[in-house]
């Protein structure tokens, strides 16, 4: 009866390169969301997704992010060519319908070098 | 511009008292509103929820009021315990276009003091 994981927990990367984050949802669980929180600031919606289909992607940058949600396998949340900006904890969530409470992941904090 | 706002960043409380956190939003489409908890190094965990339907919604020890006229809702926590200690988000959400995307506030961080 797993939740929401995460991984890595933690990444360091150096400018310039890529982060591919990883979010396996709750069993049973079709809604994906990410949420990015900067430091001492709340938490700031990215993208919703479905099995293969991005739903709503207002609050993802429009340069160097990606997100996917595959048919089979994890969520994938990709940042090209990273800047030290890009430093943050990304959460993962899932829920079973669209008006679900989230579930949570632990996150991954990520740093830029 | 915060759609979502929690005005107190802190709050600290004696074991055994009424913790009373509160939260303003801005837009009147929101119908759906949570509370989330959060401990350092984890991810929030659901704590309660409300819908614009009612303003009252109660779970043990916490309660959750609904101002709609105010644009306002507070989560009560009585008695409050140590372990209550936490980070506290209130998120909302609307369905325009059928999706629920909650927005979250700042957070208030709340100690209690034993």
């Amino acid at each position: 009866n797993a939740g929401v994981m995460q991984n890595p927990r933690h990444l360091v990367r150096r400018r310039g390169q890529e982060a591919r984050l990883r979010c396996s949802p709750v069993k049973g669980h079709s809604h994906v969301y990410w949420y990015r929180q900067l430091p001492e600031e709340g938490l700031k919606f990215m993208v919703y997704l479905q099995k293969e289909n991005i739903i709503d992607e207002s609050g993802m940058p429009k340069e160097r992010f990606s997100a996917e949600f595959p048919k089979e396998g994890p969520s994938i949340l990709r940042i090209q060519q990273v800047v030290r900006g890009d430093s943050a904890a990304y959460f993962c969530a899932s829920s079973l319908q669209g008006n679900s409470p989230l579930h949570f992941g632990n996150g991954t904090r990520l740093t830029v070098t | 511009d915060q759609q979502v706002k929690q005005n107190s960043p802190s709050l600290s409380v004696q074991e055994g008292r009424i913790s009373i956190l509160n939260c303003d939003y801005t837009n009147s489409m929101f119908d759906y509103f949570l509370w989330y908890k959060k401990y350092p190094a984890e991810g929030p965990t659901f704590l309660i929820s409300i819908s614009s339907i009612k303003d009252k919604n109660e779970d043990g020890r916490f309660t959750v009021f609904l101002n709609k006229s105010a644009k306002h809702l507070s989560l009560h926590i009585v008695p409050s315990q140590p372990g209550d200690s936490a980070v506290y988000f209130c998120a909302a959400s609307a369905i325009p276009g059928g999706s629920y995307i909650p927005t979250f506030g700042r957070g208030t961080s709340l100690i209690v003091h034993p």
